[in-house]
């Protein structure tokens, strides 16, 4: 079955910009209609979803984090990826990388990754 | 954008009680609703698609309703591994937004 698993820096300094990947194993990022995702938790607090983008389409992002976020698809390697720049201690989250569809939701997580905004 | 507004924010209740957690959005979604449950220090699991949908292993006691604006998460009898967050989340068009959550925890 299709997991992800993220990897990246765990602290990021302040101004600079954080850069995360989401592998895909057991099964194809071009297969199916499904979007790819990104979704942060800060510790204590609920879920922000930061942005999608799916084959064949136009990446959606937050219109709170527009500006600093883009999310890219790397068929070749099985991968998306999420940069997020300028960064500050407001970003220090927990880091998800997710599977979507419009009617199925978020099916598949990864287990996540911490980032810290430090200097 | 479409808010998602749940209710309650947390509560607290008997094993064997029926609990009932409501989510409002600020504009119709038609169905593309989705539950989600966290346990502490756990990742969010799928609970419910499509408003009503059943995922696949996730016990029948969990059940959902609603459509358009109004929506409602069930729990039928509660459990001890119940405890959890539970999310809402509209899933048809960006940004896809998700409720402040409800904290469910055994009285």
């Amino acid at each position: 079955q299709v997991q992800l698993q993220e990897s990246g820096p765990g602290l990021v300094k302040p101004s600079q910009t954080l850069s995360l990947t989401c592998t895909v194993s057991g099964g194809s990022i071009s297969s199916g209609s499904y979007y790819w995702s990104w979704i942060r938790q800060p510790a204590g607090k609920g879920l922000e979803w930061i942005g999608r983008n799916y084959i064949g389409g136009s990446p959606n992002y937050n219109p709170s984090l527009r500006s600093r976020v883009t999310i890219s698809v790397d068929t070749s390697k099985n991968q998306f990826s999420l940069k997020l720049s300028s960064v500050t201690a407001a970003d220090t989250a927990m880091y998800y990388c997710t599977r979507g569809s419009s009617l199925n939701a978020f099916d598949i997580w990864g287990q996540g990754t911490m980032v810290t905004v430090s200097s | 954008d479409i808010q998602m507004t749940q209710s309650p924010s947390s509560l607290s209740a008997s094993v064997g009680d029926r609990v009932t957690i409501t989510c409002r959005a600020s504009q119709g979604i038609s169905n593309y609703l989705a539950w989600y449950q966290q346990r502490p220090g756990k990742v969010p699991k799928l609970l419910i698609y499509a408003a009503s949908t059943l995922r696949s292993g996730v016990p029948s006691r969990f059940s959902g309703s609603g459509s358009g604006t109004d929506f409602t998460l069930t729990i039928s009898s509660l459990q001890p591994e119940d405890v959890a967050t539970y999310y809402c989340q509209k899933s048809n068009s960006a940004p896809l937004t998700f409720g402040g959550g409800t904290k469910v925890e055994i009285k």
